[in-house]
């Protein structure tokens, strides 16, 4: 079945380095990509998305390719701050209803 | 901006009881989703629905059941709550024009005792 896969945390990093979360997906159709991010005590907020091959989504610093050659759609940014401590989930939906498939979520901690 | 809110942030209940979690949306949206999110499985739709009186059974339904009656509120009722479902509850809504943009309440951690 349709399913998104995305690297298991939590992942730790120090306050301006080089963050990758990696995610990949399963799905029958052509799927746009999200990225949502939780910030604690809070509810999903939508992050970057792309709607076809080839689109970068971009916010906030964040970058995401949408590969489909490698079914990827790997999150970046160059230089990670404190106030991105947070769970990351990667997610698809394949464009015939609102649902969305969410990976399981990486937890994020950046250290001053 | 879309505001979604839930009936309340924390929420303690006994086995047995039969509990209500409220979501309201502010936007006029036609779609509305429950989920229950836990440690290590990530976001798990339990029901959504596309319109007023209309439900759907999503991945994890055992135990729940929906009711909405006016477009703007979606309600999660547990007809006798387990301690399996401790949880956190997310609700979300979206317009229906296919934006697919899902936007979140805030949730409801629940602890059934």
């Amino acid at each position: 079945g349709d399913s998104v896969t995305q690297m298991e945390g939590p992942v730790t990093l120090s306050e301006e380095a080089f963050l990758t979360i990696n995610c990949t997906y399963t799905a029958t159709g052509y799927p746009s990509l999200f990225w949502y991010v939780q910030y604690p005590g809070e509810g999903l907020q939508l992050l970057l998305k792309a709607t076809k091959a080839d689109d970068k989504g971009s916010n906030k610093g964040f970058e995401a390719t949408y590969r489909k050659e490698t079914t990827s759609f790997h999150l970046e940014k160059g230089s990670v701050q404190v106030s991105d401590s947070a769970v990351y989930f990667c997610a698809l939906t394949l464009n015939r209803d609102d649902k969305i498939i969410f990976g399981k979520g990486t937890r994020l901690h950046i250290l001053p | 901006d879309v505001k979604v809110t839930q009936s309340s942030r924390y929420l303690v209940k006994r086995t047995g009881e039969k509990v209500f979690l409220e979501c309201v949306q502010d936007m006029d949206h036609e779609n509305m989703f429950w989920y229950r999110q836990d440690p290590g499985l990530g976001l798990r739709l339990i029901y959504f629905s596309y319109d007023v009186k209309m439900k759907e059974k999503g991945d994890i339904p055992e135990g729940y059941s929906v009711s909405r009656e006016k477009k703007e509120r979606f309600s999660l009722i547990l007809e006798s709550a387990s301690t399996n479902q401790t949880s956190m509850y997310l609700c979300a809504s979206t317009s229906g024009s296919r934006s697919y943009e899902q936007y979140f309440g805030p949730g409801t951690r629940l602890t059934v005792t």
